[in-house]
């Protein structure tokens, strides 16, 4: 079974804080994803990886930043925390080019900016 | 710009019931449509996926279907239980992408 690990379920920050969101898959995925769910808006994609070192903006970037430096691991930067980023975020992983392949997702980390 | 859509928002049912969750989206032109389940505070659970090419899948009780022409999609639960008690939600890819564009969810109620 794919696993999707992220580092944390509950985190509490303070405004202005740099904050890292790591996530880790063990399936040799090439695909990465970093989603937001908010009540009311459902879940949106924040950033995409496709490979090492790639990355695409996803629908709501700003504020954020991405780094995969290993194929296995995918962190979301919090910039300077705000308390608009309260919310819960999701990593998802998924082969390329593999047909019947669904993104797997973490648990999730609930996160609350103070 | 690709939209899904789902309805009900909510929906309650008395156990034993057959239901249908409904989907749909703008733009004909997916690579893929997924279901998944969500338990409260948790991550996704994918249930079903859907190629462009595909009609339908089953798995167990679940059955869904896909017309892509008309952009719809259901998702046919057979003698519902309360363990199936969950957020469902929709997704479909983007034009060819792995990405993919989520409904904001049916939040499921089995009552015993």
């Amino acid at each position: 079974d794919v696993k999707v690990t992220q580092s944390s379920r509950y985190l509490v920050k303070r405004t202005g804080e740099k904050v890292f969101l790591e996530c880790v898959q063990d399936m040799d995925h090439e695909n990465m994803f970093w989603y937001r769910q908010d009540p009311g808006l459902g879940l949106r994609l924040i950033y995409f990886s496709y490979d090492v070192k790639m990355k695409e903006k996803g629908d709501i970037p700003e504020g954020y930043s991405v780094s995969r430096e290993k194929k296995e691991r995918f962190s979301l930067i919090l910039e300077s925390a705000s308390t608009n980023q309260t919310s819960m975020y999701l990593c998802a992983s998924s082969p390329t080019g593999v047909d019947n392949q669904p993104q797997h997702f973490g648990d999730g980390t609930r996160l609350s900016i103070l | 710009k690709q939209e899904v859509t789902q309805i009900p928002a909510a929906l309650s049912v008395p156990e034993g019931e057959n239901l249908v969750l409904n989907c749909s989206f703008t733009d004909s032109a997916i690579y893929n449509l997924q279901w998944f389940r969500q338990d409260p505070g948790k991550g996704l659970t994918s249930l079903l996926l859907i190629q462009s090419s595909q009609r339908e899948q089953t798995s167990g009780r679940l059955n869904a279907s896909l017309d892509k022409s008309s952009g719809r999609s259901t998702l046919y639960i057979a003698a519902s239980q309360p363990g199936d008690s969950a957020t469902y939600l929709c997704a479909v890819s983007r034009g060819g992408s792995e990405k993919l564009v989520f409904g904001k969810g049916t939040k499921l109620t089995v009552n015993p």
